[in-house]
């Protein structure tokens, strides 16, 4: 039961946009519509910022997007603002009814 | 608005029994359209999930490879809360624990706790 796989960083100018990748298998985001991601501040519980791969809570921006192609999804932040400054993770349903998380990412706002 | 409260010691012995509860507001915990799960995060593994516990017209529990052996999720239906032992911590249990909610018309977390410190340490 490995993490899902997240680049440890990525960074971007306010305004430009980044992507995040998050790579598992067919037994997990391969399989399954059920990709979230999740925003967390150091201090903070992570808030959920996609659902069901490309779905937004109520009061997420829309400069947050998901997407999915096989076995990786993506999480696409636009107009990057100083305060999406944090650390991303992925999660994703699982064969047996558990849940994997990915790695993590720390976005920078350079 | 739904509120999930975590109590519990932020210091544990290595060897014994960490201990913590999630006290559930505005949500019941034998719904039967939601999940309830602990989480924990620490610095060197990121987010783990641990297990989950559900009332299907009976409970069930899921618990995470890396510690079924030593976990027990309970639900508390006269307090509505749901409690987390976990068994025989090392340092490597050092982590923020969290309790979470998920509906079970999707498979996300959408709300969480404040998060509790446990350190495993003598």
């Amino acid at each position: 039961q490995s993490a899902l796989t997240q680049p440890p960083s990525a960074s971007g100018s306010p305004g430009q946009s980044v992507t995040i990748s998050c790579t598992g298998s067919r037994s997990d985001v391969g399989g399954y519509d059920h990709v979230s991601w999740y925003q967390h501040h150091p201090g903070k519980a992570p808030k959920l910022m996609i659902y069901e791969v490309t779905r937004r809570p109520s009061g997420v921006p829309d400069r947050f997007s998901g997407s999915k192609s096989g076995n990786t999804a993506s999480l696409t932040v636009s107009g990057l603002q100083a305060e999406d400054e944090a650390d991303y993770y992925c999660n994703s349903y699982a064969d047996g009814g558990r849940y994997i998380f990915g790695t993590g990412t720390r976005v920078t706002v350079l | 608005q739904i509120q999930l409260r975590q109590s519990g010691p932020g210091l544990v012995r290595p060897s014994q029994t960490l201990s913590l509860t999630c006290a559930i507001s505005a949500d019941t915990v034998s719904s039967d359209s939601v999940t309830w799960n602990w989480i924990r995060q620490s610095p060197s593994r990121g987010l783990e999930w641990l297990g989950r516990t559900y009332y299907r017209g009976q409970w069930y529990n899921d618990y995470a490879i890396s510690v079924q052996s030593r976990i027990t999720i309970n639900p508390d239906t006269s307090k509505n809360q749901l409690s987390l032992q976990l068994n025989s911590v090392t340092s490597e249990d050092t982590a923020v624990y969290y309790c979470a909610r998920a509906p079970s018309s999707g498979r996300f977390f959408d709300y969480w706790g404040q998060g509790t410190l446990v350190t495993v340490s003598s």
